[in-house]
């Protein structure tokens, strides 16, 4: 089955320093990797995606993801945090096999502290 | 603007009871999904609608009935509600159920079951 694996529960970086946020992905044939982010008592927001192309892949509020085919990995990079960061980050890869639907993992808490 | 609304944000209610959650998108998207995140965190796809047509339905109970009136919007109803069915409930919509589209959340419902 297709899955994404989040390692980390909770990440913590001081303000102003880079930040990653890890993800491994499991799927049979090519991935459509996704990351979304969480914030307190909202829904979630689409910051980035890869499909195909380029291994690094920008998105929105300055974060960007590296995508890494023999390390089956999709890590979600900033080069410089914000307090502003602070909240619940998703990774997602799509199931083709299934109605294309997302499949998350866990969630990984990002605190960046000032 | 908002983009995927859902009513209500909150709802607290008796076991045993018939509840419905209402979700509304004016993106023009074709396809439509609805998500349970539990105390944890963890996401996990309920159904999808593309075009009124149920094209996901992974295994809920069937107290759990989805209906798509227009390809605007999709409610969830659940009978004789169980105090397992707490949970927040996001409503997602993207262009199409095609693989490469993000999906754009609601703010979800709080459902809470005494």
């Amino acid at each position: 089955a297709q899955s994404v694996a989040q390692p980390e529960d909770q990440v913590n970086v001081a303000e102003g320093n880079p930040l990653t946020v890890k993800c491994t992905y499991s799927v049979s044939g090519n991935p459509y990797l996704f990351w979304y982010v969480q914030y307190p008592n909202r829904g979630l927001q689409f910051l980035l995606k890869y499909i195909t192309g380029d291994n690094l892949v920008k998105g929105s509020y300055g974060f960007e993801a590296e995508f890494n085919k023999s390390q089956t990995s999709f890590h979600l990079k900033k080069p410089s945090a914000l307090v502003s960061d602070s909240a619940l980050y998703f990774c997602a890869v799509r199931d083709l096999r299934y109605g294309n639907k997302l499949v998350f993992g866990a969630g990984t808490i990002l605190r960046v502290k000032s | 603007d908002t983009a995927v609304s859902q009513t209500p944000k909150y709802l607290v209610t008796q076991m045993g009871n018939d509840k419905s959650i209402k979700c509304e998108q004016n993106l023009g998207h074709d396809t439509m999904y609805w998500y349970k995140q539990d105390s944890k965190k963890f996401l996990k796809i309920m159904f999808s609608y593309n075009n009124k047509e149920l094209i996901i339905n992974e295994t809920v109970p069937n107290r759990f009935s989805p209906k798509s009136p227009d390809k605007a919007h999709l409610n969830l109803h659940i009978n004789s509600l169980e105090l397992g069915d707490s949970a927040v409930y996001f409503c997602a919509s993207s262009q199409d159920s095609g693989s490469y589209n993000e999906q754009f959340f609601g703010p979800g419902t709080r459902l809470t079951v005494l």
